[in-house]
């Protein structure tokens, strides 16, 4: 089972927004709306914070907002803030035996 | 107050064993499956298996399928992963992780993590 793609690297200046993008296959993101998002910040464990596509656990900020389109989900930050600095990974639900894949991860900077 | 907590970091030779721990607590153990995930220096998460320590059922990833051995002791909330025979690669950090729901798979609450140094 193949990692999900995502960029490398996205930037913004703080107060715009910013999307990452997290592309799978039909075996995954395009079968299942069964994708999360996790925010990790240099030495600490991931933190979710987007799951069933849309839905934002309570206590991450609105700022935060998921979607998806075909076998394409995305992460989009608005009112980009300093803290907001960190990697971030994407995760679906898969057909295969793994139950779950994670997305080869993007580093957000924050100009 | 749900809390995911790990054993400590390790440091071991090629060949040796090695068990690491997850505790949870704040919520009912035995009802949600938990997850260990490997990530690699400046890599990505990876999920190696999950456990649902009500009856053990245990499912791997094909990559650590044989590699690693996943087990989990419900009367004291804990889950394990363990190794026979550490080999250099190992060297990594590994998390524990709650999975929410099984066919729902995302992870809500995280432990702090447990570096694996394997080194002669």
């Amino acid at each position: 089972q193949s990692a999900l793609t995502q960029p490398a690297s996205v930037s913004g200046s703080p107060g715009q927004s910013i999307t990452i993008s997290c592309t799978g296959t039909s075996s995954d993101v395009g079968t299942y709306n069964y994708v999360s998002w996790y925010q990790q910040h240099p030495g600490k464990a991931p933190k979710l914070m987007i799951y069933d596509v849309t839905d934002r656990p309570s206590g991450v900020s609105n700022r935060f907002s998921g979607s998806k389109s075909g076998n394409t989900a995305s992460l989009t930050i608005s009112g980009l803030q300093a803290e907001d600095e960190a990697d971030y990974y994407c995760s679906s639900k898969t057909s295969s035996s793994t139950l779950s894949v994670f997305g080869t991860g993007t580093k957000v900077t924050v100009l | 107050e749900v809390q995911v907590v790990q054993s400590g970091a390790e440091v071991k030779k090629p060949g040796e064993s090695l068990k690491i721990s997850c505790e949870g607590s704040g919520y009912r153990f035995s009802t949600y499956w938990i997850g260990w995930v490997r990530q690699m220096p400046g890599k990505g998460p990876e999920l190696m298996g999950i456990i649902y320590p009500g009856d053990s059922d245990t499912r791997y990833s094909p990559s650590f399928q044989g590699q690693v051995t996943i087990s989990a002791d419900k009367s004291i909330s804990t889950a394990y992963l363990q190794w026979s025979s550490l080999k250099a690669s190992d060297s990594a950090m590994y998390y524990c992780a709650r999975q929410a729901h099984y066919y729902d798979p995302y992870f809500d609450y995280w432990g702090q993590g447990t570096l694996v140094t394997v080194s002669s």
